[in-house]
């Protein structure tokens, strides 16, 4: 079985810095694959990166990128340069890995994050 | 090109009674997966077809049916409701079941009184 914790269950920031949101993983799969998605008050989740298991490098994507330790099986996204837009929950997921595997994402319970101007 | 669509955007139902809920994936994605996320929790599977077939179920009671149709287009069915079934209910379609991304609609509110 996946699980995913997020300890964080609010989180502030100040406009243009920089906040990072934790995020620890458990499962037995060789393989898998890390996501993390916005979810803003329209209740539409909102794909952000993804970091697969045997990736070598740290996701990046804009002003995000993933914080990947595969050893301490974590998985943090750091978000630079914090907008306004930016408040809104925040969700860690996994899904196993390996082609032809079927689509479930395990999600943790978010992080609100308020970005305070 | 449209997004992922889902119908209708908010319900209210009474206990015992059935609902049906719509999807309708992005253009040419194959794979429709539904979600559950009761207020202040994460999204929980539910279901995933692909190519209208069932390839992955949650852990949720057989009151909980879903199909896929030839045009991919998808319908979660709960039945018997009770008032803990009130959540907001999401589809996620992909274009293939190992896709990195899964694009996510509105979602369903269901409200069960």
């Amino acid at each position: 079985a996946q699980k995913i914790t997020q300890t964080q269950p609010g989180m502030f920031v100040q406009e243009k810095e920089a906040v990072t949101l934790d995020c620890t993983y458990d499962t037995s799969d060789p393989s898998y694959g890390l996501f993390w998605y916005k979810q803003p008050s329209s209740g539409e989740m909102i794909f952000l990166i993804y970091q697969g298991s045997y990736d070598q490098q740290n996701a990046t994507e804009g002003r995000y990128s993933l914080n990947f330790q595969k050893a301490r099986k974590s998985a943090n996204l750091v978000i630079s340069a914090s907008q306004l837009g930016d408040s809104a929950m925040y969700f860690c997921a996994m899904r196993p890995g390996g082609g032809g595997s079927n689509y479930k994402l395990t999600f943790g319970k978010g992080t609100l994050l308020t970005v305070n101007p | 090109d449209a997004g992922v669509t889902q119908s209708p955007t908010h319900l209210i139902k009474t206990r015992g009674q059935h609902v049906t809920l719509r999807c309708s994936p992005i253009s040419g994605h194959k794979s429709v997966s539904w979600y559950q996320q009761v207020l202040g929790q994460g999204p929980q599977f539910i279901f995933q077809y692909y190519e209208k077939e069932e390839r992955g179920r949650g852990n949720f009671p057989d009151r909980f049916s879903a199909r896929q149709f030839p045009n991919y287009s998808s319908e979660l069915n709960v039945n018997a409701l009770l008032l803990g079934d009130s959540a907001l209910y999401l589809c996620a379609s992909s274009l293939y079941d190992w896709n990195t991304e899964a694009f996510f609609g509105q979602g369903t509110r269901l409200t069960v009184v």
